[in-house]
């Protein structure tokens, strides 16, 4: 069964720091995709990044960057430098080989504090 | 570019009232389509999805439907509504076929009184 699991629940920080969302996902396919969306107030789900399960390189686009790792089946988040306007509901989510369904993790709300 | 579309974007109607939500895309031909709820403060629950016209897979037993009555038109209905159906109803897509990452419309805020 697939499974996607967002320990945090909600975190806090103060403006400008770093922070770290946590994604651990369960899968026996060995053919996925991971996926982070962004939830502002206003409701509507970001798409932030894709990875596919073939390419655990890094990825740093801005402030944002993601951890990729097979061995620990997680895929985390990390804002650097956060600001206000991060503030919002973070989702990881799983889609693997032979079915059309995202399975999304409960979220992470992160409030960041001026 | 492709773009997807969601109405009314407020909504309120009393229990035992019939709904219909409708959400298409443009831009784009033979997308999956999918309608989730979100519960005030809660995760995502997938209700329905659409790899193709007429084809609707349920995920949830319970009072709603689902129509694709064309390809990139997708309606969520109810014949009577319950109080417990009130939530944050969102509308995807996603390129058909392939793994790719799914894209959101603005979402309907249903309540039921």
């Amino acid at each position: 069964a697939q499974k996607v699991t967002q320990a945090q629940t909600e975190i806090s920080v103060v403006e400008k720091e770093d922070v770290t969302l946590d994604c651990v996902y369960e899968t026996r396919d060995t053919t996925y995709y991971l996926f982070w969306y962004k939830q502002p107030p206003s409701g509507e789900l970001v798409f932030l990044i894709r990875r596919n399960s073939f390419d655990e390189q890094n990825e740093i686009s801005g402030r944002y960057s993601w951890n990729f790792q097979k061995s620990t089946s997680s895929f985390n988040f990390t804002i650097t430098a956060s600001q206000v306007v991060d503030s919002a509901v973070y989702f990881c989510a799983l889609r693997t080989s032979g079915t059309y369904k995202y399975i999304f993790g409960t979220g992470t709300r992160l409030k960041v504090l001026a | 570019s492709q773009t997807i579309h969601q109405w009314p974007a407020t909504l309120v109607q009393p229990v035992g009232s019939p709904l219909s939500l409708e959400c298409t895309v443009e831009g784009t031909s033979n997308p999956n389509l999918y309608w989730y709820r979100q519960a005030a403060g809660r995760g995502l629950q997938l209700l329905f999805y659409s790899v193709g016209i007429g084809q609707i897979s349920s995920e949830v037993p319970q009072n709603l439907s689902a129509s694709r009555p064309q390809d990139r038109q997708f309606i969520l209905s109810s014949k009577k509504l319950l109080l417990s159906d009130s939530g944050f109803y969102l509308c995807a897509w996603s390129v058909g076929g392939i793994f790719n990452e799914q894209f959101f419309g603005p979402g309907t805020r249903l309540t039921v009184l």
